[in-house]
């Protein structure tokens, strides 16, 4: 059952802790993306990688840090100088950029 | 950055009737896709159309592509309520996918 899995699907943390946010995919994809989704909006890249041990900002990359150490893991780390963390966030990935991207279930994540 | 803007931003029509949602960009494009998203859910892609076509069709899904006036449309037929849901554009930027703000499309029974 190929897809793509991300945990936990609901975090909690306090202000000023760092928190990371998990992203497996069996689809075997080169490219995977972190976005950030806020209610009732669009959403916006945060970083991604075309390939392993290499990855590029997107539009909104401070205070988030990613690795790509292995292909199938893409983890996302909101850091606490991430101002405003409260957000829904979403993992994708694509066998290359720019074409049809699978997305997980999402992380909703509340700052307390 | 933000390249494909939709419109309407909501839309609610009735079971059965068609629905259309139109997506707006300003650079040139190798292609534009279309995805739904559930509430709180990931979303699904739906269609990819190239700059070379002008429409494609998928199921109850047609899209079509204008890129003189740099703008697509998407039209659900014979909406059911399991359409319930916003749909995005997405453009496709050096690289990248740059999504709009989505139509958050509601059918009521």
């Amino acid at each position: 059952d190929g897809g793509i899995t991300q945990s936990p699907k609901y975090l909690f943390r306090k202000e000023g802790q760092n928190v990371t946010l998990s992203c497996e995919q069996n689809l075997n994809h080169d490219a995977m993306y972190w976005y950030r989704q806020d209610p009732g909006q669009g959403l916006r890249l945060i970083y991604y990688s075309q390939i392993v041990n290499d990855f590029q900002k997107g539009d909104i990359a401070e205070g988030y840090s990613v690795s790509r150490e292995k292909k199938e893991s893409f983890p996302l780390t909101v850091t606490s100088a991430q101002k405003n963390p409260t957000a829904f966030y979403l993992c994708a990935s694509s066998r290359i950029t720019g074409i049809e991207q699978f997305f997980g279930p999402g992380t909703r994540l509340t700052v307390l | 950055s933000q390249q494909g803007e939709e419109d309407p931003q909501a839309l609610s029509i009735q079971e059965g009737e068609n629905a259309t949602m139109n997506c707006s960009y300003k650079t040139s494009i190798n292609n534009l896709q279309w995805y739904r998203q559930n509430s709180g859910r990931g979303l699904v892609h739906l269609i990819l159309i190239r700059s070379n076509e002008r429409e494609k069709h998928s199921g109850r899904l047609r899209v079509t592509l204008d890129t003189s006036k740099k703008s697509s449309s998407l039209l659900i037929t014979a909406s059911r309520a399991a359409d319930t849901a916003s749909y995005f554009c997405a453009t496709d930027a050096r690289k990248k996918l740059v999504f709009g703000q989505g139509t958050r499309l509601t059918i009521n029974p």
